[in-house]
């Protein structure tokens, strides 16, 4: 699975949007872009994912860009409990590959009132 | 969504003891479980991959004598520590996909581990 990158750690506002990118430039023609949450001492959390195409759920917005090499997670208001450290994760999507998630470093967001 | 459960969520053991951590799904059939491992501040890490009623496939580093998972039934799956020691202290993490072109991960809450 392709390797991301991104940043250790942001902060954003409350009742902001919070912008999280994450580089993937190595990322394959069938590798999809997940995006997880570990909120403290808690297991992850899916949030959304996507393959080519823009998509939006009740939690957030996911932006790939035309070329697939980067994407942003938008949380359109970001309230305290959305801090949280954020993972990007590139994978393929198939039984043999036994879709293993492997985790990188992850963005750390700290929500401030 | 999908539910994993994880049972104890946090336990104290003294050096030298095993300790048994269970993981269930439990409203769908998990045909395949995995077991990550998290340091305080550090990311997770996939120690094992278990697909019900087959031997469980470690990943590098991890030794499969120290970390026994059975994943005997489509809803169990169970990691014992054997012999803990303090360096096992950890927050394990569970989680489970239900195949049958369910390729989707569900996570555990986790389960805090101190060896004492």
């Amino acid at each position: 699975d392709a390797k991301t990158t991104q940043p250790p750690s942001m902060d954003c506002a409350e009742g902001r949007a919070a912008n999280l990118p994450c580089n993937h430039s190595t990322i394959s023609g069938n590798e999809y872009v997940y995006w997880y949450r570990q909120i403290h001492s808690q297991g992850p959390q899916y949030i959304i994912h996507g393959l080519k195409n823009n998509e939006t759920n009740e939690m957030a917005s996911l932006i790939i860009t035309e070329d697939r090499k980067s994407s942003t997670l938008i949380l359109p208001h970001a309230t305290l409990r959305d801090t949280a450290v954020y993972y990007c994760i590139v994978r393929v999507v198939r039984a043999a590959a036994g879709n293993k998630l492997t985790f990188g470093g992850g963005t750390r967001v700290l929500v401030k009132p | 969504g999908a539910v994993v459960s994880q049972h104890p969520s946090r336990v104290i053991c003294k050096s030298g003891t095993s300790v048994k951590i269970e993981c269930r799904s439990l409203d769908f059939q998990a045909t395949t479980m995995f077991w990550y491992r998290q340091f305080p501040k550090k990311s997770l890490m996939l120690m094992a991959t278990s697909n019900e009623g087959s031997k469980a496939t470690y990943e590098q580093g991890v030794e499969k004598d120290k970390f026994l998972i059975n994943h005997a039934s489509l809803t169990l799956s169970t990691l014992t520590v054997t012999s803990a020691h303090p360096e096992d202290s950890s927050f394990y993490i569970c989680s489970a996909r239900a195949g049958s072109g369910n390729y989707e991960q569900y996570f555990g809450p986790g389960t805090r581990l101190t060896v004492t």
